[in-house]
């Protein structure tokens, strides 16, 4: 399985709501990560879990709070969006944070899940 | 501080000829970089990375150190090269923070 899988592909919400996204691999990856895109531009980086530990919060507000269960699996818990909080949300896992003197390997990103505030 | 620096936004060739994507960085350590590939309605996809030095689908890219460029590169463009393309760096001490520079919609016309 090479694949980061997110669900589900496509969210509604209202402004009141509570819900949450998924993401899961089993690459046996210990880094994984939430980027948030807007349309036509790059994916901005949200949090980072090594180990199962939040590593990075950027600043993200705490209506959105990630939650690592597992090393394969990645939450998003989202309650009291905005409408300006509709975007892609992207999932991405890597073998480690760390570089090494191969280099890192890159990202692993999922499809996304297309989130829609009301 | 590390940025990323893609000066087109737009790109449009027609297949065939030769493309060239241009990125630029900022960073002052030893920086690895990296192009994504965005085809329309699918997922980010690792396209190449710089320690590599490989080629994958006909692209090639050669770290610059001393332009600090990281310019991707086709000889022949095909019609199925048409995406977006976005250059990323991950610098040494930035932990796993991924920078990306605002992307370059490259469109091969027949």
């Amino acid at each position: 399985d090479t694949e980061v899988t997110q669900t589900p592909k496509h969210l509604v919400m209202g402004m009141t709501n509570k819900k949450s996204l998924k993401c899961e691999q089993h690459m046996g990856h210990r880094a994984m990560y939430w980027y948030k895109q807007k349309a036509k531009k790059p994916p901005e980086l949200m949090f980072v879990y090594s180990y199962e530990k939040l590593s990075i919060n950027e600043s993200v507000p705490s209506r959105f709070s990630p939650e690592c269960p597992n090393s394969s699996l990645l939450n998003l818990h989202l309650h009291a969006l905005q409408p300006e909080d509709s975007a892609l949300y992207l999932c991405a896992s890597s073998r480690g944070i760390r570089i090494s003197t191969k280099g890192s390997y890159g990202y692993t990103f999922g499809s996304g899940t297309r989130l829609t505030v009301v | 501080a590390q940025r990323v620096t893609q000066p087109e936004k737009l790109l449009s060739v027609f297949k065939g000829a030769p493309v060239e994507l241009k990125c630029n960085y900022s960073y002052s350590g030893s920086p690895e970089l990296f192009w994504y590939v965005q085809y329309s309605r699918q997922r980010l996809q690792l396209l190449l990375r710089h320690i590599s030095r490989e080629s994958i689908k006909g692209f090639t890219a050669d770290l610059n150190k001393g332009e600090t460029s990281f310019h991707l590169k086709k000889p022949f463009a095909q019609e199925e090269d048409s995406a977006m393309y976005y250059c990323a760096l991950r610098g040494e001490t930035s932990g796993s923070r991924l920078t990306f520079g605002e992307g370059t919609q490259l469109t091969v016309n027949p």
